[in-house]
C-alpha cells in the first residue's frame, strides 16, 4: 500500500515571497490534516479535511495560509506571504475518519528567510 | 496551550532496560494515541487506546489511561537502540486532534 506522498521535501524561500505545498493521501483515506511542526514542539493542527469539506481550521492563520482538497482526495496548503515564525516542517497526514490512526507523509521542510 | 503534555521531556536509557512516558491532559476524550518519530521514518502510529479501554498491548509496548486522572503511559519493554526516537502522545476530544510537545527517548547500545 502506498502511503502519503508530499512534494516538495524542502523548500528555502525570502520572507515575503509565496509557497505551495502538495499532499496525495492513501487511496480511501476521507480524512486529511496538515500540521505544522516547529523544531522541538509536537505537530500542531492547521485544518482538517473530511472529504473536501472544512472540519476544523480554527488555527490556520487565515491571514497568509490557504489550504483546499480538490475533488476530496489530492491537497494543497499556501503561504502567502511568508514570515520567518513560518519556518517549520509541515506535515500531511490522512485516515480513515475521526477517532482513527493518522498515517503521516514525509514532510516538507520550510525555511524561511 | 496543548492538549497533551509528555513527561519526561527526556529519558537516557541502556539497551535492555524499560522506558516509561507519561502524558497528562486537560480535558474529556474519545481516544489517546502514541506516535513516535525519527529522522528516518517520520511520524509513525504506534497505538490507540478508546476513552473505555485501560490497557492496550501492542508487541514491546504497553499502553495504559486512567480517565479519572486524565493520564496515559506509554511503557516500552527491553529497549533497543532502534527505538531512539521522540514519542507523542495525541488525545481526540472529537473536534481535533492535539498533541503534545513530546518525550525525547535515547536508549544507549
Amino acid at each position: 500500500e502506498a502511503g502519503v506522498a508530499q512534494s516538495p521535501r524542502y523548500k528555502i524561500i525570502e520572507k515575503r515571497q509565496s509557497v505551495a505545498f502538495w499532499c496525495n493521501p492513501i487511496s480511501g483515506h476521507a480524512t486529511l490534516y496538515w500540521y505544522q511542526q516547529i523544531l522541538g514542539q509536537g505537530p500542531k493542527l492547521l485544518i482538517q479535511f473530511q472529504n473536501n469539506g472544512v472540519v476544523d481550521d480554527s488555527q490556520l492563520p487565515k491571514d497568509r495560509f490557504s489550504a483546499e482538497r480538490l475533488k476530496g482526495v489530492d491537497s494543497t496548503l499556501k503561504i502567502q506571504p511568508a514570515k520567518l515564525e513560518d519556518s517549520a516542517v509541515y506535515l500531511c497526514a490522512t485516515g480513515l475518519g475521526d477517532s482513527y490512526e493518522q498515517y503521516f507523509g514525509p514532510g516538507t521542510r520550510l525555511t524561511v528567510t | 496551550s496543548q492538549q497533551g503534555e509528555e513527561d519526561p521531556q527526556a529519558l537516557s536509557i541502556q539497551e535492555g532496560e524499560n522506558a516509561t512516558m507519561n502524558c497528562s491532559y486537560k480535558t474529556s476524550i474519545n481516544n489517546l494515541q502514541w506516535y513516535r518519530q525519527n529522522s528516518g521514518r517520520g511520524l509513525v502510529h504506534l497505538i490507540l487506546i478508546r476513552s473505555n479501554e485501560r490497557e492496550k498491548h501492542s508487541g514491546r509496548l504497553r499502553v495504559t489511561l486512567d480517565t479519572s486522572k486524565k493520564s496515559s503511559s506509554l511503557l516500552i519493554t527491553a529497549s533497543r537502540a532502534a527505538d531512539t526516537a521522540s514519542y507523542f502522545c495525541a488525545t481526540d476530544g472529537g473536534f481535533k486532534t492535539i498533541f503534545g510537545a513530546g518525550t525525547r527517548l535515547f536508549v544507549k547500545a
